[in-house]
């Protein structure tokens, strides 16, 4: 069974910068796996945030971007804002399979 | 403006089945490939399955856990489309979204389906 991992739980200041991560059991993540991200805060929708690896949606703020690093998907938020506080999920795709996989989501704090 | 609106959630027993449907305006429905998600009580997000555009041959899949048990179809001239669930179980229980797909982006506001005896 395919498992994607996320950090459960980030901290960062306002104004910082704060990468969270995606990694395949199945080995590096590449662009292959079109990765998606996406922000749920409590009792909302999710929100797409980014597709495809580093493709912003319209509404997008520009401090979120995503990309791969080391092997797993990234999504950066830079000059971090308090209502960045939510959580975050990423979202891979398995070609051989045409399966959608996501990770168990990290939860943002902004503090 | 998109929008997507997910209806025909409520109480189900175990065993038994529920149809749920979204509904699509703002954009030309038939162009694109329609997805469902799902999201346990105080869980992760979970996706559910596809369908692609008549133009692609209205292909689907499905995630492991509703494979034979769920099926997802789509009335282009309608905007609609639909999961139809069967052979419920209390783990099915959940809030269930449709997004448009390739790419993921809009959201409905979810529609919660109960399975309780």
């Amino acid at each position: 069974q395919t498992v994607v991992t996320q950090e459960p739980s980030l901290t960062v200041s306002p104004g910082g910068t704060v990468t969270l991560t995606c990694a395949s059991s199945t080995g590096a993540v590449t662009s292959d796996y079109y990765s998606n991200w996406f922000q749920q805060k409590p009792g909302q929708a999710p929100r797409a945030l980014i597709y495809s690896t580093n493709n912003k949606h319209s509404w997008t703020p520009a401090r979120f971007s995503g990309s791969l690093l080391g092997g797993k998907a990234a999504l950066t938020l830079s000059g971090v804002q308090p209502e960045d506080e939510a959580e975050y999920y990423c979202l891979l795709y398995y070609g051989g399979t045409q399966l959608w996989v996501f990770g168990g989501g990290t939860k943002l704090t902004v503090l | 403006e998109v929008q997507l609106v997910e209806s025909g959630g409520g109480l189900v027993k175990p065993g038994r089945s529920l149809r749920l449907s979204c509904t699509a305006s703002g954009f030309t429905f038939g162009d694109y490939a329609m997805a469902w998600f799902r999201q346990a009580p105080g869980k992760g997000l979970e996706w559910v399955g596809f369908i692609r555009s008549k133009a692609d041959g209205e292909a689907t899949e499905y995630t492991a856990s509703v494979k034979g048990r769920f099926t997802i179809s789509r009335d282009d001239s309608k905007s609609l489309a639909y999961l139809q669930m069967n052979s419920l179980k209390t783990e099915d229980t959940a809030v269930y979204y449709c997004t448009r797909d390739r790419p993921i982006d809009y959201w409905g506001q979810g529609t919660l389906v109960t399975v309780s005896s």
